[in-house]
C-alpha cells in the first residue's frame, strides 16, 4: 500500500542551526501539509500546500519557515534559524480524498 | 476553548468491553476524522466522515452534523487496541484541526 515517507526518523541540530525536513507524498495526491506536536500536546497545522503553492498557513509558521516541492516527488520544510521551542515531532501529510501520515521527524534543537 | 473537544482524556477497559469515544467541535467542517496514534508517535487515518456512519471491522465511527458530535465506538477490544485515540475536523480551508486526544489502555 502507498505510503508517505518522511526522513529523516530524527534530527538533533544547535539552536540557530538550519533543517531540511524532507518528505515523499503518496505519488497521486494533490495536497500537502506539515503539521508538528510538541511532547505532551496536541497536533497543530503549519502550513497547506496545493498547485505548487502555499494555500494556508498557522501563525506558527513565520517567516523562520519555508516549504518547497522542488521535483515533483519531494516536499520540504525548511526552518532557516532553529530555536529551542521548534523542537517537537513534525508530521508530513498529503491526500487526494482521505489523509496519510508520514511516520514523522523526531526534531531535537540543543 | 478548543476547537475540537474530547471525551475521555484518558480511559481504562479490560479486554472485550464495548469502548466509546466522544468528539465534539465548535467550527464548520468539510469532513472528521478519526486516527490513531501509536507510542511510537505514527498517525494512522482510521476513518473520514461527512455524514452518518461508517464500520470497519470492530470499530465503527459516527457523525451528527447538526449537534457537531462524532463517537468512535470499539467493540470486543483487545490489548492491541492499547494506543491514543484522535478526532480531527477538517475546516472549510481544508486544513485538519486536532483534538487533545484520548489514551486507551485495554487490559487483559
Amino acid at each position: 500500500e502507498p505510503e508517505v515517507t518522511q526522513t529523516p526518523s530524527h534530527q538533533v541540530t544547535q539552536m540557530g542551526q538550519e533543517v531540511i525536513l524532507r518528505c515523499v507524498p503518496i505519488s497521486n495526491h494533490l495536497y500537502f501539509y506539515w503539521y508538528r506536536q510538541i511532547l505532551g500536546q496536541k497536533v497543530e497545522f503549519l502550513v497547506s500546500f496545493y498547485n505548487n503553492e502555499i494555500s494556508e498557513k498557522s501563525e506558527i509558521f513565520d517567516d523562520q519557515f519555508s516549504v518547497e516541492r522542488p521535483d515533483g516527488s519531494n516536499f520540504t520544510l525548511k526552518i532557516r534559524s532553529t530555536k529551542l521551542e521548534d523542537s517537537a515531532m513534525y508530521f508530513c501529510a498529503s491526500r487526494r480524498g482521505g489523509v496519510a501520515f508520514g511516520s514523522g521527524t523526531q526534531l531535537s534543537v540543543l | 476553548k478548543n476547537e475540537v473537544e474530547q471525551s475521555p482524556q484518558n480511559l481504562t477497559a479490560q479486554e472485550g468491553e464495548f469502548i466509546t469515544i466522544n468528539c465534539s467541535y465548535s467550527v464548520g467542517i468539510s469532513a472528521l476524522h478519526w486516527l490513531q496514534q501509536h507510542p511510537g508517535g505514527g498517525i494512522v487515518s482510521l476513518f473520514m466522515l461527512s455524514s452518518g456512519k461508517k464500520k470497519h471491522g470492530r470499530l465503527i465511527a459516527t457523525i451528527n452534523i447538526q449537534e457537531k458530535h462524532s463517537s468512535l465506538h470499539i467493540t470486543a477490544s483487545h490489548p492491541r487496541d492499547s494506543a491514543v485515540y484522535i478526532c480531527a475536523v477538517r475546516s472549510y480551508t481544508d486544513k485538519l484541526i486536532f483534538g487533545t486526544g484520548t489514551r486507551l489502555q485495554v487490559f487483559p
